[in-house]
């Protein structure tokens, strides 16, 4: 069971704006803790898409941005489009746990 | 260029234990942190171990301590994961991941190695 909530799907048409949220705790990330995004093509491994909540890795384009306040986080996606879609994990440390905890994971369907 | 290559997985017996590994390259391994994750067959990220840059620090997720160990040698570039005990809710790609400095943040991700617990 995942300390990380997120829902299990989200879709939008080719063009609009989506996001994906992360809920957490006081544990992980109320607690300061960066939260991490990651975008997985089913059968390839998972690539890092934003990481320190707000930071792009080289080569990942502006339309991806992460956000946070309080016990949450958010990944937005503006411009969607079809190579987007995949599933999105976010990441985070939990203190509770003294290790790190995935999100359940959504799954962003282009329409 | 950074490149992760895990090694060791097969199909083992329930309670079957197996040495997985990890070959590491293009970075300055005994530089970064280092962790393993898994994820089971059509289900999410479940995050399994880390350890220190040294070796000198480890952690655990509660599904699997006190049945894996995570080890390095920074010699050989190499990380490793001793898994014992094996269960049927052990089998997963399990993947070899660099974190990055001062965050739990994963940079690189290995192409993983499955490993199958069935009898």
């Amino acid at each position: 069971q995942s300390l990380l909530t997120q829902p299990p799907s989200v879709s939008g048409a080719p063009g609009q704006r989506v996001t994906i949220s992360c809920t957490g705790s006081s544990s992980n990330i109320g607690a300061g803790f960066d939260v991490h995004w990651y975008q997985q093509i089913p059968g390839t491994a998972p690539k890092l898409l934003i990481y320190g909540t707000n930071n792009r890795p080289s080569g990942v384009p502006d339309r991806f941005s992460g956000s946070k306040s309080g016990t949450s986080a958010s990944l937005a996606i503006t411009g969607l489009q079809a190579e987007d879609e995949a599933d999105y994990y976010c990441q985070s440390y939990d203190s509770s746990l003294s290790g790190s905890v995935f999100g359940t994971g959504t799954k962003i369907t282009v329409l | 260029e950074v490149q992760l290559v895990e090694s060791g997985g097969g199909l083992l017996q329930p309670g079957g234990s197996l040495r997985l590994s990890c070959a590491a390259s293009g970075f300055a391994f005994s530089t970064y942190a280092m962790s393993w994750v898994r994820q089971a067959p059509g289900k999410g990220l479940e995050w399994v171990s880390a350890i220190s840059s040294s070796g000198g620090s480890t952690s655990y997720a509660d599904s699997v301590k006190g049945r894996f160990t995570i080890s390095r040698d920074n010699s050989k570039n190499t990380l490793y994961l001793e898994v014992n005990s094996l269960r049927a809710e052990d089998t997963a790609v399990y993947y070899c991941a660099k974190e990055m400095l001062l965050t739990e943040g994963i940079d690189f991700w290995g192409q993983g190695t499955l490993v199958t617990v069935s009898s």
